[in-house]
């Protein structure tokens, strides 16, 4: 099974709110990781997280802000997100992140639109 | 400067057409490449790995090769449901981290 989930599916908010996006695998996989992918362009890595450690951010805004706390969940806390930040997020997990070819699997998806 | 570039942009085929995506890459070594399928508004869905050139891999109506500059993904005699958006990625040799590379996707529209 090479399923990763992702919750909610969309989500609309305000500027001023707080809201969280959770990503979740059972595939034992020990890399997660945070895309956002705007219309009609790639996937833009955000955050990778190898053993529940931080390893990588793309000199992400601190609007945004990644917390693993287990090996299975993955989640992205948002506050004082602008209109720009809209976009398809997508969580994926690998067996392992570094030197090593590992396939990314991922998620369906969170759509987030900001008011 | 690692790059990838798919070609053509977008791609309209009549139904059993078959043709040719390409995926021509620039990195310092590579480790990996995939293709992925995205359908609107979904996450990418893992097509397959290659690793080295020389490398093919099938499944159904496609087929995967590699190159030491390219990669190319065969649709034999598409259906109306391959229509998507197929992704290319790298992996470059010196990654601690995993990190993808993407192309800019190819767009498949199959038509009856």
């Amino acid at each position: 099974d090479t399923e990763v989930t992702q919750t909610p599916k969309h989500l609309v908010m305000g500027m001023t709110n707080k809201k969280s996006l959770k990503c979740e695998q059972h595939m034992g996989h020990r890399a997660m990781y945070w895309y956002k992918q705007k219309a009609k362009k790639p996937p833009e890595l955000m955050f990778v997280y190898s053993y529940e450690k931080l390893s990588i951010n793309e000199s992400v805004p601190s609007r945004f802000s990644p917390e693993c706390p287990n090996s299975s969940l993955l989640n992205l806390h948002l506050h004082a997100l602008q209109p720009e930040d809209s976009a398809l997020y997508l969580c994926a997990s690998s067996p392992l992140a570094g030197p090593r070819t590992d396939t990314q699997y991922f998620g369906p998806g969170t759509r987030l639109t900001v008011l | 400067e690692d790059q990838v570039t798919q070609s053509p942009e977008a791609l309209r085929l009549q139904e059993g057409e078959s043709s040719s995506l390409n995926c021509s890459y620039t990195v310092s070594g590579l480790r990996g490449l995939f293709w992925y399928r995205q359908d609107p508004g979904k996450g990418p869905e893992f097509l397959f790995t290659l690793y080295s050139a020389g490398e093919e891999k099938e499944k159904e109506r496609l087929k995967a090769t590699l190159t030491k500059k390219e990669s190319f993904l065969h649709i034999t005699a598409p259906k109306p449901e391959d229509s998507a958006t197929y992704l290319c990625a790298v992996q470059a040799a010196r990654s601690n981290t995993g990190k993808l590379i993407f192309g800019q996707g190819t767009t498949l529209q199959v038509k009856p």
